[in-house]
């Protein structure tokens, strides 16, 4: 899978929206963008993933970049139990989701009430 | 959203000793399940990929004969870690992922934490 590039720690307030950067210059075109989250002393779990238009869901809005290199998952309104580590993963279509997922660093997301 | 659970939730054991861990999807089936292994203020690793009725493949500087996969059925992989050792603490995760043509999100457990004294 194709490397991507996070922050490794961001802070925000309660109720505010929260953009968390991903850089994936690599890119292939048949990668999909998808973000997972950790909460503390739990399993990741899946939060979205797009192709090439923004998507939205009940958790999150993913908006990526025109020519694919960067995307930004959005939380529209931070609550403390969004306070995770988020994990941007890119992910070849063509394998079927046969693979384990390759978790970089990611972005360690702080809450402030 | 598919549900996958993971026993025991933390497990304590000696030096030399083994300990089995289960995963299981408990609202589908999963023909394929994977094992991650996560050491404190790291990442998840990747360590062997669970298939239904065939041998596990385990990733690169995984021993196969310490961390013993079996994926009898379409709903349950177990980890058995022989002969554990401190250097062996850690927290191990399980997931699954439905059958190919749905989305390939992968449903993850709560993680399993493991103290080998």
């Amino acid at each position: 899978d194709a490397k991507t590039t996070q922050p490794n720690s961001m802070e925000s307030n309660e109720e505010e929206p929260v953009h968390l950067p991903c850089n994936h210059s690599t890119i292939s075109g048949t990668d999909y963008i998808h973000w997972y989250r950790q909460l503390p002393s739990q399993g990741p779990e899946y939060v979205i993933h797009g192709l090439t238009s923004n998507v939205n869901n009940r958790m999150a809005s993913l908006a990526i970049a025109e020519d694919r290199k960067s995307s930004t998952l959005i939380l529209h309104r931070a609550t403390l139990r969004d306070a995770a580590v988020y994990y941007c993963i890119l992910r070849d279509w063509t394998g079927g989701g046969a693979d384990g997922l390759t978790f970089g660093k990611g972005t360690h997301l702080i809450i402030q009430p | 959203g598919a549900v996958v659970s993971q026993h025991p939730s933390w497990v304590i054991c000696k030096s030399g000793t083994s300990v089995k861990i289960e995963c299981r999807s408990l609202d589908f089936q999963a023909t394929t399940m994977f094992w991650y292994r996560q050491f404190p203020k790291q990442s998840l690793m990747l360590m062997a990929t669970s298939n239904e009725g065939s041998k596990a493949t385990y990733e690169q500087g995984v021993e196969k004969d310490k961390f013993l996969i079996n994926h009898a059925s379409l709903t349950l992989s177990t980890l058995t870690v022989t002969s554990a050792h401190p250097e062996d603490s850690s927290f191990y995760i399980c997931s699954a992922r439905e059958p190919p043509g749905l989305p390939y999100e992968q449903y993850f457990g709560p993680g399993t934490r493991l103290t080998v004294t």
